[in-house]
């Protein structure tokens, strides 16, 4: 079965710096793999997925993720962070039939002036 | 115009009862979710509806049963409601016919507490 590991659940960030959020996945076959970002009291919102095309992934908001098959990685970056990249951010992936995500356990990111 | 609509945004209730929430897609998508957010922020899926069948069920508390009158409709009812049932709960839709793989599309959750 598939699983999703979230390395380091909170992570703060100045202003304009590099954001990395870290996503690791467990699956012998290619994986369909997705981040999502959930602002407070919000439902989630999808930032890019990953489904077997190009392995570097452009999202919304200035946000893109590399899959890295050797590394099992999939892992989130922003050259610049903002303010409202505040947020919590899960990566996700098809596990099984029916479009079954599974979620990791999320990264709260915080941007401090 | 709201893609995914969940009702009530908020619910508080005692111990021991039972309530529902309701879920509405205008995406025209033919699957639905329920999923669980804890206090942990982790998420689950329970449920999901493809045309108003069942085709996923979790390991979930029988007190909980989904109940999809049609495919644009998904509704959540729990039965004697316990502390731990305390949670977010997000709904979701998605095309899984055509493309494999669609995005999922979430509803703005619902806030229930369980006194």
């Amino acid at each position: 079965a598939q699983s999703v590991t979230q390395l380091g659940s909170h992570v703060s960030v100045s202003e304009g710096a590099l954001v990395l959020l870290r996503c690791n996945y467990s699956s012998s076959v290619p994986p369909y793999l997705f981040w999502y970002v959930q602002y407070p009291n919000q439902g989630l919102q999808l930032l890019l997925k990953y489904t077997s095309a190009a392995t570097l992934v452009k999202g919304i908001n200035g946000f893109e993720a590399e899959f890295k098959k050797s590394e099992t990685s999939f892992h989130l970056t922003k050259p610049s962070a903002h303010m409202s990249d505040a947020a919590e951010y899960f990566c996700a992936a098809i596990s099984g039939g029916y479009n079954k995500l599974i979620f990791g356990a999320g990264t709260r990111l915080a941007v401090h002036p | 115009d709201t893609a995914v609509s969940q009702t009530p945004k908020y619910l508080v209730t005692q111990m021991g009862n039972d309530k529902s929430i309701k879920c509405e897609q205008n995406l025209g998508h033919d699957t639905m979710y329920w999923y669980k957010q804890d206090s942990k922020k982790f998420l689950k899926i329970m449920f999901s509806y493809n045309n108003k069948e069942l085709i996923i069920n979790e390991t979930v508390p029988n007190r909980f049963s989904p109940k999809s009158p049609d495919k644009a409709h998904l509704n959540l009812h729990i039965n004697s409601l316990e502390l731990g049932d305390s949670a977010v709960y997000f709904c979701a839709s998605s095309q899984l016919g055509g493309s494999a793989y669609n995005e999922q599309f979430f509803g703005p959750g619902t806030r229930l507490t369980v006194l």
